[in-house]
């Protein structure tokens, strides 16, 4: 167990819907980072939160937006969904933004668009 | 082509045999990450490293910095081994803005028979 919580753990919805999932990150870590793993794509960096502040952007979908709350758990929201978009997402913490620490994933949410 | 590579793709052993997992990576970094994903699709974090040689167990990770390469090696692989292991980086602080998100290789599959 990683101490990095996710929900839900599996998501099916339709086209054109919106889902949030969610993360609370291992006990003291600052940084939370959010990541899609689909079939044909692999692991890829979506974007990093540091103490409630974005820090980072990677291939992240102008549908898709993220926040990090007080308490430093996160949102990912998933907006006008696509069939592509269906894909394992993760999100990971780490004590520190810069520099780079281990990293601690969570379980994933599974997500599934019909 | 990938800024992380990682070969082979697909890797069967027999339990009790030595395996090397290779990695090559093309930007700078300031640390290179070892991962195990199973099956169920969790994603657990075995070394993070920015020189030299680390070792869990029957685990050992090595990084050789000017040549921009890593090797994972298990010694005595056994069944519980199979896994995707993953390969990523942490890029520079000025690679592309980057604060500590991770780039990936595209994993290889091991499967350890008994």
């Amino acid at each position: 167990d990683s101490g990095v919580t996710q929900t839900p753990k599996h998501l099916i919805t339709a086209t054109g819907q919106r889902v949030t999932l969610r993360c609370s990150p291992r006990s003291g870590d600052l940084s939370v980072y959010w990541y899609q793993q689909s079939l044909d794509q692999g692991l890829q960096f979506l974007i990093q939160y540091y103490n409630g502040e974005e820090r980072a952007k990677g291939n992240i979908l102008e549908r898709f937006s993220a926040q990090q709350f007080p308490d430093l758990h996160s949102e990912l929201n998933l907006s006008s969904l696509e069939l592509g978009d269906s894909a394992l997402y993760f999100c990971a913490s780490s004590v520190y933004g810069p520099p780079p620490g281990e990293q601690y994933f969570g379980p994933g949410t599974r997500l599934t668009v019909t | 082509k990938n800024e992380v590579e990682q070969s082979p793709q697909n890797l069967t052993a027999q339990e009790g045999e030595f395996i090397t997992i290779n990695c090559s990576y093309s930007v700078g970094i300031s640390a290179l990450h070892w991962l195990q994903q199973h099956p169920g699709g969790g994603i657990v974090s075995l070394f993070m490293l920015s020189s030299g040689k680390k070792k869990h167990g029957r685990l050992i990770a090595t990084i050789n910095i000017q040549e921009k390469h890593s090797s994972l090696h298990i010694t005595a692989s056994h069944p519980r081994d199979s896994a995707v292991y993953i390969c990523a980086v942490s890029p520079y602080k000025g690679y592309g803005g980057s604060q500590g998100n991770l780039i990936f290789g595209k994993g290889t599959k091991l499967s350890v028979k008994p």
